[in-house]
C-alpha cells in the first residue's frame, strides 16, 4: 500500500503559470520527499523537507510541510515546459514510500 | 559510471519463465534499494540491502522473488515463474548511508518487464 497520496492526479498549465501539487499521508514521518519522474525515465529527488521544518525553497521549488494535518504542498513557479513530467511525495517513517503521483504538463 | 545503472533496460517473458535483473549501485554506496514501479502507479518498496546484508524484505510480494548482493556492491532481483502480474518497471536505488536522517536516494533507470 502507498502512504502518501498526491492531488492532483493530474494537472495541464501553460509556461510561465505557476503549478501547485499537494500530498497527504497517514503515518508520523522523519522526514518527506518530492520527485521527479520523466517518461521512461528513473526518479529524479528534487527536495527533502525535514519533518520540523515548514518550509523549504529550492530554485524554483517551494515545498511546505504540515505535520499535523499530515500534508505537503510542492510549488513549481514560472513552469517550463521542461517541468512536464510526473511528481511524486515520499515519506520516510521506515522506508521510502511513494504516493502515486500527479503528472503536469506543461505547454508552450 | 557515474549513476545508477540497470541491466537490462526491457524484458519480455513468457508466464513461467525466470528472470534476472541486474543493478549497478554508485561506487561506494552502501544502502542499495528495489522497488516496483506498476504502470500509473509510484514506486513500491520491495527490497534493501546494506551492504551485503538484506535488512529489510517486507516489500516482496511473494516467494518467487528473490534479492542478493553477495559483495556489497551488484545486485541481482530474480523473479522465478513469472506471471502476469509481475509486469512492472523495476526500479533499483543507492544510498551513500541510511540512518535515522535520510540520505538521498538515487535511482537507476529502470528494467521494464512484461510478462506474456
Amino acid at each position: 500500500s502507498q502512504q502518501g497520496e498526491e492531488d492532483p492526479q493530474a494537472l495541464s498549465i501553460q509556461e510561465g503559470e505557476n503549478a501547485t501539487m499537494n500530498c497527504s499521508y497517514k503515518t508520523s514521518i522523519n522526514n518527506l520527499q518530492w520527485y521527479r519522474q520523466n517518461s521512461g525515465r528513473g526518479l529524479v529527488h528534487l527536495i527533502l523537507i525535514r519533518s520540523n521544518e515548514r518550509e523549504k525553497h529550492s530554485g524554483r521549488l517551494r515545498v511546505t510541510l504540515d505535520t499535523s494535518k499530515k500534508s505537503s504542498s510542492l510549488l513549481i513557479t514560472a513552469s517550463r515546459a521542461a517541468d512536464t513530467a510526473s511528481y511524486f511525495c515520499a515519506t520516510d517513517a521506515s522506508v521510502l514510500q511513494f504516493g502515486a503521483g500527479t503528472q503536469v504538463v506543461v505547454t508552450p | 559510471g557515474a549513476g545508477v545503472s540497470q541491466s537490462p533496460r526491457y524484458k519480455v517473458a513468457k508466464r513461467g519463465q525466470d528472470v534476472a535483473l541486474r543493478c549497478d549501485p554508485i561506487s561506494g554506496h552502501v544502502s542499495l534499494f528495489w522497488y516496483q514501479q506498476a504502470l500509473g502507479q509510484g514506486p513500491e518498496f520491495l527490497t534493501y540491502f546494506q551492504n551485503e546484508a538484506q535488512l529489510d524484505k517486507s516489500g516482496l510480494p511473494s516467494d518467487r522473488f528473490f534479492a542478493e548482493r553477495p559483495e556489497g556492491s551488484v545486485s541481482t532481483l530474480k523473479i522465478q515463474r513469472t506471471q502476469q502480474e509481475d509486469s512492472a518497471v523495476y526500479l533499483c536505488a543507492s544510498s551513500l548511508l541510511r540512518g535515522v536522517y535520510y540520505n538521498e536516494q538515487f535511482f537507476g533507470p529502470g528494467t521494464r518487464l512484461t510478462v506474456l
